[in-house]
């Protein structure tokens, strides 16, 4: 079945150790997004990437860097987690054109930072 | 400022009962509003989506209405499950130009089906 993966489901790091989160589509899309989710709030979206072009939301810190080395995959990284940082990551996709609004979600990565 | 307010904030049913669920928006311009749930620990899956031209669209036990008049919609759970505990969220895309719609994610209710 066509879908986003996200790995690993559950990631534990430590206090300023860099991670890096992992997102895979079979959708072939064009879009990829990263999402921040915390506990019982909505979704932040923190960039996209439209083919290559990496579009990076104005108030994402720069602790936050990503990369789309091909359509299938997106990574997340985060340089050097704090505290608050842990939270669900969301990744999700889209088509370009007029499908460019749907966005399919993959099942999260949970961080937790210690 | 562009918003979307979900109300009530969480709710417990129990089963076999229906529900409705309120989202209110201030986004313009306005596109589409999709309801997406979303079970704990996972990610939102899409359940309706409707543009400006439909006022009510059904998947199964769930029923989205929209008014673009007034900016509201709700999301009707009929005949409910104890699968069917989760958050609700709603959210409006703004249209802008260059083709990218940005989502405006509403906070969620939070749905409690009990037995």
């Amino acid at each position: 079945d066509a879908m986003v993966i996200q790995n690993p489901r559950y990631q534990v790091t430590q206090f300023g150790k860099p991670v890096t989160l992992s997102c895979s589509q079979t959708l072939n899309h064009n879009v990829m997004y990263w999402y921040q989710q915390k506990s019982s709030q909505a979704p932040k979206l923190l960039f996209h990437y439209y083919d290559k072009d990496f579009n990076n939301e104005a108030d994402t810190p720069d602790n936050f860097q990503s990369r789309r080395p091909n359509t299938s995959f997106c990574f997340l990284d985060i340089r050097s987690p704090g505290l608050g940082d842990a939270a669900m990551y969301l990744c999700a996709t889209s088509g370009g054109g007029s499908s460019y609004n749907e966005q399919f979600f993959g099942p999260g990565t949970r961080l937790t930072v210690l | 400022k562009n918003q979307v307010e979900q109300s009530p904030q969480s709710l417990i049913i129990l089963e076999g009962k229906n529900c409705t669920l309120q989202c209110n928006y201030t986004v313009s311009p306005f596109s589409n509003l999709r309801w997406y749930k979303q079970d704990t620990g996972r990610g939102p899956v899409s359940l309706t989506i409707m543009t400006f031209s439909e006022n009510t669209k059904s998947n199964g036990r769930y029923t989205a209405t929209l008014d673009a008049d007034t900016k509201q919609s709700s999301l009707h759970i009929t005949a409910s499950q104890l699968s069917d505990s989760a958050s609700y969220i709603c959210v409006v895309s703004a249209e802008k130009s260059g083709g990218y719609n940005k989502l405006i994610f509403g906070a969620g209710t939070r749905l409690a089906v009990h037995p």
